[in-house]
């Protein structure tokens, strides 16, 4: 049974456009969440999370969305460059003995010059 | 640039050979993690540590998988047998804690065909 789901496994935009990357969660003990990035032949690096008591955090070009009662985030890339074409994974985790992060499969991420 | 190291990235292995992946995980960090990626069920955690204690290794087939950390700077992850199915990329990634401001680090991972 998958907590954390990423329905879209691609997404395709243009450069300089927004891109929005959606992420749905089951579990209602999850209280912390993250969005990671991954290149080919590399390990998913840590881009940007946001913790249940805020509903938006925002670093540069990166902004994430949490909307509790939906159980849904969504990652914003605004300009998109060419640059952020990866594998975008959602991942959240509880507090209160559990760390471990628990992660969707993935959007394939693509932006075209 | 501090990271993590895994070795080796890459490995071919007949089934029912032993396969021992090896993790160096940043200095000072005292929660490591195994990951495994597959296409069909995304990013699975198979075990972690803190402080080389093994708190969770639920999601870890235990009669063929074990993982270990003889020391703060070596974690290592053993398959006997190996079998088609174990097929993957393995990741371990390691942080401070529960590492909830600035996540985890990973290493490059290592890619594993038994035949």
């Amino acid at each position: 049974d998958q907590q954390v789901k990423q329905n879209s496994p691609s997404l395709s935009v243009q450069e300089g456009r927004i891109s929005i990357l959606n992420c749905d969660y089951t579990n209602s003990m999850f209280d912390y969440f993250l969005w990671y990035k991954k290149y080919p032949a590399e390990g998913p690096t840590f881009l940007i999370s946001i913790s249940s008591i805020k509903d938006k955090n925002e670093d540069g070009r990166f902004t994430v969305f949490l909307n509790k009662s939906a159980k849904h985030l969504s990652l914003h890339i605004v300009p998109s460059q060419p640059g952020d074409s990866a594998v975008y994974f959602c991942a959240a985790s509880a507090w209160g003995g559990s760390e471990k992060l628990v992660f969707g499969k993935g959007t394939k991420l693509t932006v075209n010059p | 640039d501090a990271r993590v190291t895994q070795t080796p990235r890459h490995k071919v292995t007949e089934m029912g050979q032993e396969v021992t992946m090896r993790c160096q995980p940043i200095l000072g960090h005292n929660t490591v993690f195994w990951y495994r990626q597959t296409m069909m069920q995304g990013l699975e955690l198979l075990a972690y540590f803190r402080n080389r204690a093994p708190l969770d290794d639920s999601g870890m087939p235990k009669d063929r998988f074990s993982a270990e950390m003889p020391d703060a700077t070596l974690a290592t992850l053993k398959i006997q047998p190996s079998e088609p199915r174990d097929s993957a990329v393995y990741f371990c990634a390691s942080g401070l804690d529960a590492g909830r401001d600035y996540g985890y680090t990973f290493g490059s991972g290592t890619r594993l065909t038994v035949v």
